[in-house]
């Protein structure tokens, strides 16, 4: 298994421009996240996503959408990028079921975008 | 809102020495999980340890074991016999339920000194 699979790994954006980072996970997990994670702070969810075709905001979401169109795939679309978006970026996989609990996320390598 | 606070923002210790790392968590819900992450310069976030607030027993992982006071809301990391490759930051997080994501603290650089 590749576990969460995130492309590209480094991005340079000027002022205005979009892109789209691509998530991927083949551990049929029916959870995704996408987080950021700021110089020195911890990471802060963006959005998730509870199965194909479900999505929902997280706490820093302006900026940004997401679809989920199949279980694998969770891309996260950057619409007129500004500096204050440059960031790492992580997306995460996990299973939750009802009535079992909630296991570990697991997490993709990052990446790291800067708008300037 | 739900927080998390990591009182040290870095720590260092000698190879071999035992090390704790802070955490303390401000939720009103009843059922949710605590999680240590580990993310070493490679960027890569790695599960350290897991603790189901329901349980009382403290969650142990070889030589990574927590203390969990749920009254207290404090979920502290203990670090026995450190090695060189623990050098790393550690992220204290937790989430409610299943459905939204991990809240995280800001972190503590833990450096192991050879």
């Amino acid at each position: 298994n590749a576990g969460v699979t995130q492309t590209p790994k480094f991005r340079i954006l000027k002022i205005g421009q979009s892109m789209t980072l691509q998530c991927a996970q083949d551990m049929n997990h029916n959870y995704m996240y996408w987080y950021r994670q700021d110089p020195g702070m911890g990471l802060k969810l963006i959005y998730y996503s509870v199965g194909a075709g479900i999505t929902d905001k997280g706490e820093v979401p302006n900026g940004y959408n997401v679809s989920r169109s199949t279980t694998e795939d969770f891309p996260l679309r950057l619409e007129l990028a500004a500096p204050s978006q440059t960031s790492v970026y992580f997306c995460a996989s996990s299973y939750t079921a009802p009535g079992q609990g909630v296991y570990e996320q697991y997490f993709g390598p990052g990446t790291r975008l800067t708008v300037t | 809102a739900q927080t998390v606070t990591q009182s040290q923002p870095e720590m260092s210790v000698q190879e071999a020495e035992t090390v704790t790392l802070s955490c303390t968590y401000d939720t009103s819900e009843s059922n949710y999980y605590l999680f240590w992450y580990k993310q070493p310069p490679s960027r890569q976030m790695i599960l350290v340890i897991r603790q189901e607030a329901y349980k009382q027993q403290n969650a142990t992982e070889n030589r990574f074991s927590v203390n969990f006071q749920k009254a207290a809301k404090s979920f502290s990391l203990k670090i026995s016999d450190s090695q060189l490759g623990d050098t790393a930051m550690y992220f204290c997080a937790f989430i409610v339920g299943g459905a939204d994501g991990l809240t995280f603290g800001k972190g503590t650089h833990l450096i192991i000194q050879p």
